[in-house]
């Protein structure tokens, strides 16, 4: 298995530029979640799905789009970066067994100029 | 919303030292978990708390889940460099799957 992947690993943008942040996971898990890490902050939700076709929001979600067509994706979309959306951003997964022990990709170190 | 003070923020020890971290809220908590994350890196579990008042190990690590369901504690006895990192608690209230995060406890291990 390997786990919780995220792609890309690190990115720039232009303040206004929309992109899409990957993760995947190969563990069957139905549970997907995205958090960002701000210094100081701990972990913040964006996003969550508690399955295929079904997404909620978290903690912070404004300036986020989330989808989930398939159980092994779960996309995060910024549609207009914003320089406050400079973060590290986490993708995690859990499954039925463990259900409260949520596993996390590698992260996305994203900068907005 | 619920939120979560961990305290100490950073620790600065000694190889072979014991160390003790706690988080604590102002609302109950179901779950408690523990987590570490190394420069870099995604967190990764450590311990994770089911039960008021219970008390779980993993190696040098020991965790309780607070018996007022408000705050838990995780001490690393004998520690050592590798240990260096950023340590999270994290709870679950009454919603799924959805965790609370503290601000972490920055620890560095001095040979």
């Amino acid at each position: 298995n390997a786990g919780v992947t995220q792609t890309p690993k690190f990115q720039v943008l232009k303040t206004g530029q929309s992109m899409t942040l990957q993760c995947a996971q190969d563990m069957n898990h139905e549970y997907m979640s995205w958090y960002r890490q701000d210094p100081g902050m701990g972990l913040r939700l964006i996003h969550y799905s508690v399955g295929a076709g079904i997404t909620d929001q978290g903690e912070v979600p404004n300036g986020y789009n989330v989808s989930r067509s398939t159980t092994e994706d779960f996309p995060l979309r910024l549609l207009s970066a914003a320089p406050s959306q400079t973060s590290v951003y986490f993708c995690a997964s859990k499954g039925g067994s463990l259900p409260y022990e949520q596993y996390f990709g590698p992260g996305t170190r994203l900068t907005v100029t | 919303g619920q939120q979560l003070n961990q305290s100490p923020q950073s620790m600065f020890i000694q190889e072979g030292e014991d160390v003790s971290m706690n988080c604590t809220s102002s609302s109950i908590f179901n779950t408690w978990l523990w987590y570490k994350q190394d420069p870099g890196e995604g967190p990764v579990l450590l311990i994770a708390l089911y039960k008021a008042g219970e008390l779980t190990s993993n190696g040098r690590l020991t965790a309780q889940f607070g018996i007022t369901r408000k705050d838990s504690f995780l001490n690393i006895s004998a520690s050592i460099p590798s240990d260096v990192g950023i340590y999270f608690c994290a709870g679950r209230g009454t919603s799924y799957g959805k965790l609370t995060f503290g601000q972490g406890t920055i620890l560095t291990v001095h040979p």
